[in-house]
């Protein structure tokens, strides 16, 4: 499974954006990059996902980069419902095996 | 229904006692994945079914625990003798088989071993 780096907490001011890294070095060449997000006391949730191109949909936006090797994951105008923990994760194209790491704890203030 | 159900949504139980959870994932889904998240941790993979393939074990943290699925349906999560440690929220989650789509969670099942 490709290991993951990204920081541990962020902060956003609300209606402004955000920009969530990620760093995926050994990433394989099929695997998938999936962005999910889990607000307080719930389950989490699928955000969005991405293999080479940039993917947008009406949550966020998903910036790959050339080599793979990071994406971003861009709320264009934070909200205080936004504010949650963001899984950047890998996926293989053959299992879709689903492994969470820390991810990334956004805090977004009014 | 349209989401992931699992059931029950609390449980409190005794150590020393067996517990069964269930989630009945959304229909269509040939992948189902089980997941444990401690208080104010991240979550843990435990068992992950994908159609008719061997189920992929490798996060079951002893030999206490054992999933089970029948067909591309309902999945049990049973624990043996349980302990305060296993005390968590367990999650369910299902997707289409491919790796290029999305999964859905269900909003868990929060044991308490007491």
């Amino acid at each position: 499974d490709a290991k993951t780096t990204q920081p541990n907490s962020m902060e956003s001011n609300e209606e402004e954006p955000v920009h969530l890294p990620c760093n995926h070095s050994t990433i394989s060449g099929t695997d998938y990059i999936h962005w999910y997000r889990q607000l307080p006391s719930q389950g989490p949730e699928y955000v969005i996902h991405g293999l080479t191109s940039n993917v947008n949909n009406r949550m966020a936006s998903l910036a790959i980069a050339e080599d793979r090797k990071s994406s971003t994951l861009i709320l264009h105008r934070a909200t205080l419902r936004d504010a949650a923990v963001y899984y950047c994760i890998p996926t293989q194209t053959n299992t879709g095996k689903l492994i969470f790491g820390q991810g990334t704890t956004l805090q977004v203030k009014p | 229904g349209a989401g992931v159900s699992q059931s029950p949504s609390n449980k409190v139980t005794e150590k020393g006692k067996d517990v069964e959870l269930r989630c009945d994932p959304i229909s269509g889904h040939t992948a189902l994945y089980w997941y444990r998240q401690r208080l104010g941790q991240g979550l843990e993979f435990l068992i992950y079914f994908q159609g008719n393939s061997a189920p992929d074990k490798s996060g079951l943290p002893s030999d206490r625990f054992s999933a089970e699925r029948t067909g591309e349906s309902v999945s049990t999560l049973t624990i043996q003798r349980t302990q305060q440690e296993d005390s968590a929220v367990y999650l369910c989650a299902s997707s289409i088989q491919v790796s290029s789509t999305e999964a859905f969670f269900g909003q868990g099942t929060r044991l308490t071993v007491v």
